[in-house]
């Protein structure tokens, strides 16, 4: 079935610099991403969509300059969070829209984010 | 906008069925989702309803009535694995996109 490989799965990073996580589509074309922050015990909010070769469209409340979303190819998207502060800390997960099992959608295994 | 509830946690003895309730209001309804999701991991497809009626998948069925903004998920033969959070998901036409509601710790015990 369709696989999306989200790297790195933790990271830890120092307040004030960037982190940039990935996330490839596996043996199909993913022309739309869907990235989502999940905080300890809360469901997933989608922060932005990005569809390939075009600018993303971020939902309401999410700075897009904080959340860099770069989607240059059909198999891979970047969100890369920048300036992190502690409150960024959270569980970011991706999701590509797909064919197969999953009715049109696949996810990432997530990345665990932790600013200090 | 969109408005989707779920109860926050329910209990349950191994062996036994569970039922989580999920209402929801939006336009441009496109389906359900149900997914499962352990902590600290990516959620995992379980079912999607777009039709009323019920769709049975082993142990676990969903549920879904269109006029009544109304989906439940079913667990029987509870097992001990079972314990994660249920999470409802509703995916409008416009952009594809899916809003989920904020999930159901479901707790199994012996």
């Amino acid at each position: 079935g369709a696989v999306v490989s989200q790297h790195p799965s933790r990271v830890i990073c120092k307040s004030g610099t960037s982190v940039k996580i990935e996330c490839r589509s596996l043996d199909f074309q993913a022309t739309t991403m869907f990235w989502y922050r999940q905080f300890p015990k809360q469901s997933l909010m989608l922060m932005a969509t990005s569809n390939e070769g075009s600018k993303a469209t971020y939902e309401q409340g999410v700075e897009k300059d904080k959340f860099l979303i770069n989607h240059a190819s059909l198999t891979l998207s970047t969100l890369t969070v920048t300036s992190a502060h502690p409150e960024d800390s959270s569980f970011y997960i991706c999701s590509a829209s797909s064919p197969g099992e999953g009715y049109g959608y696949t996810f990432g295994s997530g990345t665990r984010l932790t600013v200090v | 906008g969109q408005n989707i509830d779920q109860p926050t946690e329910m209990t349950a003895t191994e062996g036994a069925i569970v039922q989580i309730n999920c209402t929801y209001q939006t336009s441009g309804f496109n389906g359900l989702f149900w997914y499962q999701q352990h902590a600290g991991e990516a959620p995992t497809f379980l079912s999607y309803n777009v039709l009323d009626g019920l769709e049975e998948k082993g142990r676990f069925s969903s549920f879904l009535s269109r006029s009544k903004g109304y989906s439940y998920l079913l667990l029987k033969e509870l097992q001990m694995k079972d314990s994660a959070s249920y999470l409802c998901a509703v995916k409008r036409a416009a952009g594809n996109k899916l809003t989920f509601g904020g999930g159901t710790r479901v707790l199994v015990k012996p």
